[in-house]
């Protein structure tokens, strides 16, 4: 059973224009948030995150909005440049249960072309 | 600071075999992990540590073994390698605070293959 879930496997934007990858998840439990994005051969690196007593975090480029009800967030990458062509995985946590266990959708490959 | 290596990169393994798939972090983080991820899926977590001598068990620890004798090393002991093994496995780490979730800093991962 998949708590999070990134329905989209592949995602193809040009340059300049908006990114949006979705991530739905549902466990209601689930209070904190986080964005990796996973370039070939490497690990994956930290991007952004969200708690869930916020519905909107931003940094630079990227934007993360939640929305409790409907447990759904996405990230918004604006402008998209060839270099944020990668795989995106949404991440999830129980924090205020002590849990420091992250459970992660199946990831999102972005391309941004030229 | 290197943060998380690991070590071997690759690894090619006879069914039955064993081997340790080594992890260390220089950042003094208390808490350690280790995820697999298997073609077209997510990281699932196998075992993870949240401090020197204390262990415990992920969604997926079937297989596998850990220790923490140390706060800088995890390694991750498969013994007895079945095909079902073959995957990449990551090491992280983070600080480590209790009642929240703080960034975790993974390693460059191993490509495991059990023939």
């Amino acid at each position: 059973d998949q708590q999070v879930k990134q329905n989209s496997p592949s995602l193809s934007v040009q340059e300049g224009r908006i990114s949006i990858l979705n991530c739905d998840y549902t466990n209601s439990m689930f209070d904190y948030f986080l964005w990796y994005k996973k370039y070939p051969a490497e690990g994956p690196t930290f991007l952004i995150s969200i708690s869930s007593i916020k519905d909107k975090n931003e940094d630079g480029r990227f934007t993360v909005f939640l929305n409790k009800s409907a447990k759904h967030l996405s990230l918004h990458i604006v402008p998209s440049q060839p270099g944020d062509s990668a795989v995106y995985f949404c991440a999830a946590s129980e924090a205020q249960g002590g849990s420091e266990k992250l459970v992660f959708g199946k990831g999102t490959k972005l391309t941004v072309n030229p | 600071n290197a943060g998380v290596t690991q070590t071997p990169k690759f690894r090619i393994l006879k069914i039955g075999q064993s081997m340790t798939l080594q992890c260390a972090q220089d950042m003094n983080h208390n808490y350690m992990y280790w995820y697999r991820q298997d073609p077209g899926m997510g990281l699932k977590l196998i075992y993870y540590s949240v401090g020197a001598g204390i262990t415990d068990k992920g969604e997926v620890p079937n297989g596998y073994n850990v220790s923490r004798s140390t706060t800088e090393d995890f390694p991750l002991r498969l013994e007895l390698a079945a095909p079902s093994q073959t995957s990449v496995y990551f090491c992280a780490s983070s600080y480590g605070l209790a009642g929240h979730t703080d960034t975790q800093y993974f390693g460059p991962g191993t490509r495991l293959t059990v023939l």
